[in-house]
């Protein structure tokens, strides 16, 4: 039963470019979360997503960035127009249709770093 | 991937009265955090503790670091019934995207 999946690990891009980072959840799971942590932080909560719907989106930025969960295939978290503020550890977690408190697995993270 | 453990699984107090959880972990670490989440939402941000600082506190929560013993505890005083949530600690090795969090507390405070 493979876990979390998120991919790319890790991320290089150039101000202005886009960031597209793909989290795969676990099998049977429809709920999806992504965090963002900044170095030496910890992780703040960005979007909450269940399948073709955002549930609630009330960490993301307002501008560049968003997110889907589409019925079929991985949760998209998209950054346009990156910037250096944007380099960070991108987690993703997700949990089962129950959302029941406590039962959320994490992915390894996306690390991107913006130049 | 989930590592580290927290202790007890679950946790039911009355109000006003103290609950506290443990966390262990494996490996050595850069920091070490809590969460706390409610049913249906995402984490939300606690305490972070150095791999220096022995205790930290923030409003009615302690948070304890024994790194000989590789545990943390979170005490939260005077619990309200709003506390009731599951609490989560995560450890930060400091290299690279290691997080690595524990299957969390279920606490239930009663009014």
């Amino acid at each position: 039963n493979a876990g979390v999946m998120q991919n790319p690990r890790h991320l290089v891009r150039r101000r202005g470019q886009e960031a597209r980072l793909r989290c795969s959840p676990m099998k049977g799971h429809s709920h999806v979360y992504w965090y963002r942590q900044l170095p030496e932080e910890g992780l703040k909560f960005m979007v909450y997503l269940q399948k073709e719907n955002i549930i609630d989106e009330s960490g993301m930025p307002k501008e560049r960035f968003s997110a889907e969960f589409p019925k079929e295939g991985p949760s998209i978290l998209r950054i346009q127009q990156v910037v250096r503020g944007d380099s960070a550890a991108y987690f993703c977690a997700s949990s089962p249709p129950s959302g029941r408190a406590g039962e959320q697995y994490f992915g390894p993270g996306t690390r991107l770093t913006v130049t | 991937s989930q590592q580290g453990e927290e202790d007890p699984q679950a946790l039911s107090i009355q109000e006003g009265e103290n609950a506290t959880m443990n966390c262990s972990y494996k490996t050595s670490i850069n920091n070490l955090q809590w969460y706390r989440q409610n049913s249906g939402r995402g984490l939300v941000h606690l305490i972070l503790i150095r791999s220096n600082e022995r205790e930290k506190h923030s409003g009615r929560l302690r948070v304890t670091l024994d790194t000989s013993k590789k545990s943390s505890s979170l005490l939260i005083t005077a619990s309200r019934a709003a506390d009731t949530a599951s609490y989560f600690c995560a450890t930060d090795a400091g290299n690279n995207n290691d997080m690595r969090f524990g299957a969390g507390t279920r606490l239930t405070v009663k009014p």
